[in-house]
Parts: structure tokens; C-alpha cells; sequence
């Protein structure tokens, strides 16, 4: 898989969008940027994926650049539960051998602050 | 939205005994399942693929014959620390694929904190 670099920390006020960045230059064609966030001594919880077009849920918005070497998700209204350590993984999609394998880099741990 | 469970939650044991822990995916079929491992403040490191049917696939520098893997289901992996020593005191945490068509999407669970006194 490609890696990811994330800062390491972000505060963010509540209320407040958070944009957490994420770089990962050596993406190649086949594989989606992965969002998922880990709150303490929980497991990873999914936010959201996508291969080139920007995309949107009802936790975040994800928007990837054309060459497709970095993204950011998007908190639109950070709330104290969105504290967490906020990962990026690229990953491939499908029934390859390692379709489903994640390989977490260090991510990012946003602190939302009252 | 598909769910992924782990038993036990938690478990203390003491050192040299072993410890098993499962995965299952409880509403969708998993042909593949993930093992992680997590020491405090660190990222999840990927231990080993387990798939349904066949031998694990361990990544560099994980034991196999300490951490036992079994897949012997499309619902059910687990995973024995075999003579556990406090060094292997961490969160695991094991992810089920979908195996659904056009799905192949990954489920984390909930994590298993593991104490060796």
C-alpha cells in the first residue's frame, strides 16, 4: 500500500470545521483514500472513501486532488465526540489479494476544543 | 451497516499461559479477516491475513507459532497468544472483508485489550 503522511496533531473549536490533510503521493490507479478515525481504546470506526471525485456523507466530506497526491477530510461541525486519532490509508478495492489490506500510518490526532 | 464483534472485550492472564481471542462478522460472510495489534500511542500494526479455509499469511517479524491463527469459518477467526508474556500486553484488533459482490469492503471490531501478568 502507499503511505500517508499526516500531521501529527490539530485542534480544531468546537463548531468549527475541521480539515484534517492527508499526502499520499505515491497512490497508484487502483487504490481509494480510506478515512477512518479510532477514538481511545475503541476500534477504527469508517468515515469515508472515494477514488477520485470529491464525496460526501453524513459525517464528512472527503476532497481529493485531480493528481489525486493528497486529500482532506472535512469535519463540517466538530463536535467534542470528534476527538479522536484520524487516519488516511489508501488501499485497493476489490477481490485482489490485498483489496481490504490497511496499512495505518500514524494519523492524526484532532483535539475539538469547547 | 455490517458489524464486526470480538470476545472477550478484555482479559488478564498470567504469564506462559495462552489466550484466545475471536472475530466474527455477525451479518455478513468474511473471507478474509485482519489481525492488528496496538501498543499505547502507537498505530495498528498489521500482524497476519487470516482467510477462510488456508493458512495465515504473516507479515515480517510476527511469530507464527506464537500467534495462532484459525479462519475456520466465513464468520469466524481466531486468534491464540500462545505462552504470553507481558511483552505481549496490547489492544488487538481484527477486521472482517465482506466478501459480497462488489463489496470486498473492510469492518474493524471493537478491539480485545490483552493483560499478561
Amino acid at each position: 500500500d502507499a503511505k500517508t503522511t499526516q500531521p501529527p496533531s490539530m485542534d480544531c473549536a468546537e463548531g468549527r470545521a475541521a480539515n484534517l490533510p492527508c499526502n499520499h503521493s505515491t497512490i497508484s490507479g487502483n487504490e481509494y483514500v480510506y478515512w477512518y478515525r479510532q477514538i481511545h481504546s475503541q476500534g477504527p470506526q469508517y468515515i469515508i472513501h472515494g477514488l477520485k471525485n470529491n464525496e460526501t456523507n453524513e459525517m464528512a466530506s472527503l476532497i481529493i486532488t485531480e493528481d489525486r497526491k493528497s486529500s482532506t477530510l472535512i469535519l463540517p461541525h466538530a463536535t467534542l465526540r470528534d476527538t479522536a486519532v484520524y487516519y488516511c490509508i489508501v488501499r485497493e478495492r476489490g477481490s485482489g489479494t490485498n483489496a481490504g489490506k490497511s496499512t495505518f500510518g500514524d494519523g492524526t490526532t484532532l483535539t475539538v476544543k469547547p | 451497516g455490517a458489524v464486526v464483534s470480538q470476545h472477550p472485550s478484555w482479559v488478564i492472564c498470567k504469564s506462559g499461559t495462552s489466550v484466545k481471542i475471536e472475530c466474527r462478522s455477525l451479518d455478513f460472510q468474511a473471507t478474509t479477516m485482519f489481525w492488528y495489534r496496538q501498543f499505547p500511542k502507537q498505530s495498528l500494526m498489521l500482524m497476519a491475513t487470516s482467510n477462510e479455509g488456508s493458512k495465515a499469511t504473516y507479515e515480517q517479524g510476527v511469530e507464527k507459532d506464537k500467534f495462532l491463527i484459525n479462519h475456520a469459518s466465513l464468520t469466524l477467526s481466531t486468534l491464540t497468544v500462545t505462552s504470553a508474556h507481558p511483552e505481549d500486553s496490547s489492544f488487538y484488533i481484527c477486521s472482517a472483508r465482506d466478501r459480497a459482490l462488489f463489496a470486498y469492503e473492510q469492518y474493524f471490531g471493537p478491539g480485545t485489550r490483552l493483560t499478561v501478568t
